[in-house]
This record gives structure tokens, C-alpha cells and sequence, in this order.
């Protein structure tokens, strides 16, 4: 079986502060991880994922995440935010091996305030 | 095409109706995922094709969803019979490969189709 827990409902930060998303997963053997953003009335868009190597990744729109494989955890960060980046924001992962089935956690909503 | 396309994106029908919901995936992706997503929720997995052949049909909640990509590209999602607790968001996923280089694909998604049944 394979899970993800984004344990914060909400996360509010102010404009130009740092911000963190996090995520911890279970799955067997090595992950793949994956961020999704869901901007209103849009679908899912891709923004980085770990398949293996560097534990810290980067992505699109100045987003990275570190993948830490004793915390089990791979938490979407982002230097400076901006207004723009609020949205609903997804962390999935797959158990890799050629296998497809990606599961998704309940998705963390992210605030910025001006 | 460009990117994942979904048809109808909002579709209301009553209660034991049927409907049909039509992915277009991204052209040459091999792979065509389907998910509901309920308010409040990540998406949830439904069932994926490579090519023709549906791969998984695990999530699937009852023998009343059923899906198909006869030719290894639009794929539909039927509902038969449905319900009130049907009403959600479905999406429709493709990734290029088949899974064949030991990797999972990044999936892209489509906007969805909002079904509400009444």
C-alpha cells in the first residue's frame, strides 16, 4: 500500500516570506514523489517530482522540494512567495518500479498574504 | 494536442440516469489515467489504460463504472445508473510511456468534468 499525509489543512504565509508545504508518505521500496498545483477552476498542474539522486529538487515557478528518505517526507518549499502562488497544492506518490497508480493526499491550501 | 482535453466539463443529470465522459489525452501518450475527485479532497484513483488495455481497474467503486479506449487514445468513463453520491469532479490523466523503463511517468492533467447528479 502506499500513502501520503499532508497533515496541514491551510498554510498562510506573508508575501516575500519563505514558505513550506508539507508532506510525508509511505509506499515500499524507493518513492516517486510528486507536487501538483490546482489553481480555482483549472486542473492539476505539474511542478516537480524526485525519482532519485539529489535529495532536493526544483521545479517550476521557483518551487523545490526536499526529499528526506529517514523522515519519509518530501516538503514543497519555495524561497519568496508571491500572491500568485495561492492555490490548492498536492503531494502524491507511486512505489516507482514501472508501476503507474499514483495515490494523492487531500491537498494543503496555500495562502498568501499581501 | 496540446494538452489534456475533457468533455462535457460540467454535466448535470438525474438520479438512474447514464452518462459518458470523454478524455482526449496528449497525442502519442501512451498511458490514460482516470480519477474522482470529491470537495475537499485529492484526486482518487480510478483505473488506467496503456495503449487499448486497461492496466488497473481497481478503483473503480462498483460494477456501475466502467471505462474504455478502444483505439489507444480518447478514452470514456461511463456511469451507469447513477447516483447522488456520484456527483464529483473526474479527471483524466496521460503520461507518455507505458511504465516500461522501470519509471513512473509524470502525469498531466485535463481541466475535468463536473458531474452533479440531481
Amino acid at each position: 500500500a502506499q500513502s501520503v499525509a499532508q497533515p496541514e489543512d491551510q498554510v498562510n504565509v506573508a508575501e516575500g516570506n519563505p514558505l513550506t508545504v508539507k508532506c510525508t508518505y509511505s509506499v515500499s521500496g524507493n518513492p516517486y514523489l510528486f507536487w501538483y498545483v490546482q489553481y480555482p477552476n483549472r486542473g492539476l498542474q505539474f511542478l516537480l517530482k524526485y525519482i532519485t539522486g539529489d535529495n532536493l529538487v526544483k521545479g517550476s515557478y521557483g518551487f523545490e522540494a526536499e526529499f528526506n528518505k529517514s523522515q519519509t517526507s518530501f516538503h514543497l518549499k519555495k524561497p519568496s512567495a508571491l500572491v500568485s502562488d495561492s492555490a490548492l497544492y498536492f503531494c502524491a506518490v507511486s512505489r516507482g518500479g514501472g508501476y503507474q497508480k499514483v495515490t494523492f493526499g487531500i491537498g494543503t491550501k496555500l495562502q498568501v498574504i499581501p | 494536442g496540446a494538452g489534456v482535453s475533457q468533455s462535457p466539463r460540467y454535466k448535470v443529470t438525474k438520479r438512474g440516469q447514464d452518462v459518458a465522459l470523454r478524455c482526449d489525452p496528449i497525442s502519442g501518450h501512451v498511458s490514460l489515467y482516470w480519477y474522482r475527485q470529491a470537495l475537499g479532497q485529492g484526486p482518487e484513483f480510478l483505473t488506467y489504460f496503456n495503449y487499448e488495455a486497461q492496466q488497473d481497474k481497481s478503483g473503480l467503486p462498483n460494477d456501475r463504472f466502467s471505462a474504455e479506449r478502444p483505439e489507444g487514445s480518447i478514452s470514456t468513463l461511463t456511469i451507469q445508473r447513477t447516483e447522488q453520491r456520484d456527483s464529483a469532479m473526474y479527471r483524466c490523466a496521460s503520461s507518455q510511456g507505458g511504465g516500461g523503463a522501470g519509471v513512473t511517468d509524470t502525469q498531466y492533467f485535463g481541466p475535468g468534468t463536473r458531474l452533479t447528479v440531481l
